[in-house]
């Protein structure tokens, strides 16, 4: 069967770094991708990775690994509104976008 | 810009009752969606339209029925609502004429509860 794994809940102190690991099984791979949810709200797109590397985007980089199925997402500087849930997702053989139940994030002052 | 509109916000529904979930673009999206998203568990698919005529099945689409007559709808239809059917509903779109980046834009979510 397909799989995404990441981490429930991580706490970070604001101002710190904090990296979002995510792990993944799928029938084929079309690219990952991490999107922030805040409570309440929809999700909202961060990233997508194809290729091996680091994407840097502002104070958000995502890493991606094909060969060890495996992400994560870096938070530099952490605010308070970053407080959220980090969702994990890859796009499959078939480009469907299977979801990891996500990672919640606590950053405290 | 409106993006994506879910209605209603939320929703109590009686068990056995119908109800229809609607949602509304404005991007000219070809592609939609429409996922539920319970604690503890991914969002999960349950129908998908790729182009207004045609509609799939998802991962969960058993108790649920969608339509796609147009670009801009896709409403999601509860026949006879469950219990388990109480979730967090998102809609969802996303412009695949570029090829399947995957990146989605979706609603503000509707929340039904089945009693």
């Amino acid at each position: 069967g397909q799989n995404i794994d990441q981490p429930t809940e991580m706490t970070a102190t604001e101002g710190a770094i904090v990296q979002i690991n995510c792990t993944y099984q799928t029938s084929g791979f079309n690219g990952l991708f991490w999107y922030q949810q805040h409570a309440g709200e929809a999700p909202t797109f961060l990233s997508y990775n194809v290729l091996d590397g680091l994407e840097e985007k502002g104070r958000f980089s995502s890493f991606l690994s094909r060969s060890k199925g495996y992400s994560y997402l870096l938070l530099k500087e952490l605010q308070m509104k970053d407080s959220a849930s980090y969702l994990c997702a890859v796009m499959d053989s078939n480009y469907q976008l299977i979801w990891g139940a996500g990672t919640k994030l606590i950053i405290k002052p | 810009t409106a993006g994506i509109t879910q209605a209603p916000t939320s929703q109590i529904l009686a068990a056995g009752r119908s109800m229809t979930l609607r949602c509304t673009q404005d991007m000219r999206h070809n592609a939609m969606y429409w996922y539920r998203q319970d604690l503890g568990l991914g969002l999960r698919l349950i129908h998908y339209s790729n182009t207004a005529g045609t509609t799939g099945k998802g991962e969960v689409p058993d108790g649920y029925s969608v339509s796609r007559a147009n670009t801009d709808d896709f409403p999601l239809t509860l026949a006879s609502a469950v219990p388990s059917q109480t979730s967090v509903y998102f809609c969802a779109s996303s412009d695949s004429s570029g090829g399947a980046t995957g990146e989605l834009f979706f609603g503000e979510g509707s929340r039904l509860t089945v009693l």
